[in-house]
């Protein structure tokens, strides 16, 4: 059984503070890491992807990928109150057709 | 601006009447995806689709529900009859799959099903 463990929070950070959160995965075979975004009553939408093992920066979203450990974290600097929502981690691997495989989400809430 | 266009976004029913949720995915996309999200389960997968082919429909009951694409412009999610445990939001994604980077998907606003 392929699986993608989150804490399910709530991880609530100081507004302005770094948020850190982590994914870990089950197959080793896994090749795509996806963060998404999802506030409450709305869709998931996707904030970044990431295939190669270290860092990936996007404004003030860093995802940090480590195959040999299998895990991915998010990084969020200087959190801001509209960061709060919950984060879906996703994988997805070729040998599986490409299905992704999604954890269960973090909530984040900044506080001001 | 490219998005996945769902119908209906709400929908209040009842007990062992007939659903039909569509799915218009953005245009170019090879993969379409059906999920059900509830506070309980979480993101569960129904259907999905690779170039209209359906690929994987177990986590979907059978009995009751069905998905399709009859081209490449529509999906359909249907539920006959309905019950009460369904109530649930029902999300469609689609993506582009690429050897190199498998899916980056997008999904659609969600259609709200509400079973009384």
């Amino acid at each position: 059984q392929k699986e993608v463990e989150q804490n399910s929070g709530p991880l609530s950070v100081p507004e302005g503070a770094i948020a850190s959160l982590n994914c870990t995965y089950s197959d080793r075979g896994s090749q795509s890491f996806f963060w998404y975004r999802q506030y409450s009553g709305k869709s998931p939408e996707l904030i970044m992807f990431i295939y190669s093992n270290g860092d990936k920066e996007d404004g003030r979203f860093t995802a940090q990928l480590n195959k040999a450990s299998q895990y991915v974290s998010l990084l969020i600097r200087d959190s801001q109150p509209s960061d709060s929502a919950t984060y879906l981690c996703a994988v997805n691997n070729r040998d599986s057709n490409y299905q992704l495989i999604w954890g269960a989400g973090t909530k984040l809430i900044i506080k001001p | 601006d490219a998005r996945v266009t769902q119908t209906p976004r709400h929908k209040v029913t009842e007990m062992g009447q007939e659903v039909t949720m569509r799915c218009q995915p953005i245009l170019g996309h090879n993969t379409v995806f059906w999920y059900r999200q509830t506070m309980m389960q979480g993101l569960e997968l129904l259907a999905y689709f690779r170039n209209r082919a359906p690929l994987d429909d177990s986590g979907m009951p059978k009995d009751r529900f069905s998905a399709e694409m009859p081209d490449a412009t529509l999906a359909t999610l249907k539920i006959q009859p309905s019950e009460p445990r369904d109530s649930a939001v029902y999300f469609c994604a689609s993506g582009l799959v690429r050897l190199s980077s498998g899916n980056t998907i997008y999904f659609g606003e969600g259609s709200w099903l509400t079973v009384v």
